[in-house]
């Protein structure tokens, strides 16, 4: 595609909700990672994948998270039992071969709302 | 763990100045350092990118420098125009090799 796409653009969960944020990455890109950026922050690095294989979840907050691209492109962020701390924008950016000092394009993110 | 830090404050410039940002780090010694652009309700976009072994970088009205003594990276725009008003923000490798690390970013804002 022309760009990183991710859907919905927003969405408002009650407390205790799952939620499901998608990512459709550049076609072609190996590299594919998922960031939290909170209001008036940096992006925070949540996790990489390398075609199908996630090869890092570090940044994942906790066992809510989860992640997955089993196709090895398109993604999907699912939060389960959604809580308030987990409203913030979630980014997804994609790179082309995963080697490192590449540069990631970025979708418009995904802005959620846990009421 | 690795520290990013970028200037706390917004920058407000008058149009036809250069701006100047600044991006220091600690606890680590980065491979390469990028630099985005975020504008309101949009994701970054890349702007550049400076290896270690490089001291400074240019593309039309931006530069920006790599000192890994000081652990400092300082970005340019000259010539700065209102529709340059946005948020930047900084990146390094983080020590898996694979994320980057980002700063808060610095919000400028130029005036005319």
């Amino acid at each position: 595609g022309a760009g990183v796409s991710q859907s919905p653009r927003y969405k408002v969960a009650k407390r205790g909700q799952d939620v499901a944020l998608r990512c459709d990455p550049i076609s072609g890109h190996v590299s594919l990672f998922w960031y939290q950026q909170a209001l008036g922050q940096g992006p925070e690095f949540l996790t990489y994948f390398q075609n199908e294989a996630q090869l890092d979840k570090s940044g994942l907050p906790s066992d809510r998270f989860f992640a997955e691209r089993p196709e090895g492109s398109v993604s999907t962020l699912k939060i389960q039992r959604t809580q308030q701390e987990d409203s913030a924008v979630y980014l997804c950016a994609s790179s082309n071969t995963g080697q490192g000092g590449e540069k990631l394009f970025f979708g418009s993110g995904t802005q959620l709302s846990v009421l | 763990s690795q520290k990013i830090e970028q200037n706390s404050e917004a920058l407000n410039i008058q149009e036809g100045k250069t701006a100047t940002l600044t991006c220091n780090y600690t606890n680590y010694s980065p491979a390469y350092l990028q630099w985005y652009r975020q504008d309101p309700g949009r994701g970054p976009v890349f702007l550049l990118l400076i290896r270690e072994n490089e001291k400074e970088k240019r593309k039309e009205r931006l530069k920006v420098t790599f000192d890994t003594t000081l652990k400092q990276s300082l970005f340019h725009i000259t010539a700065s125009q209102p529709a340059d008003s946005a948020t930047y923000l900084c990146a390094l490798d983080g020590d898996s090799g694979y994320a980057l690390n980002f700063g808060k970013g610095t919000s400028l804002l130029v005036t005319p």
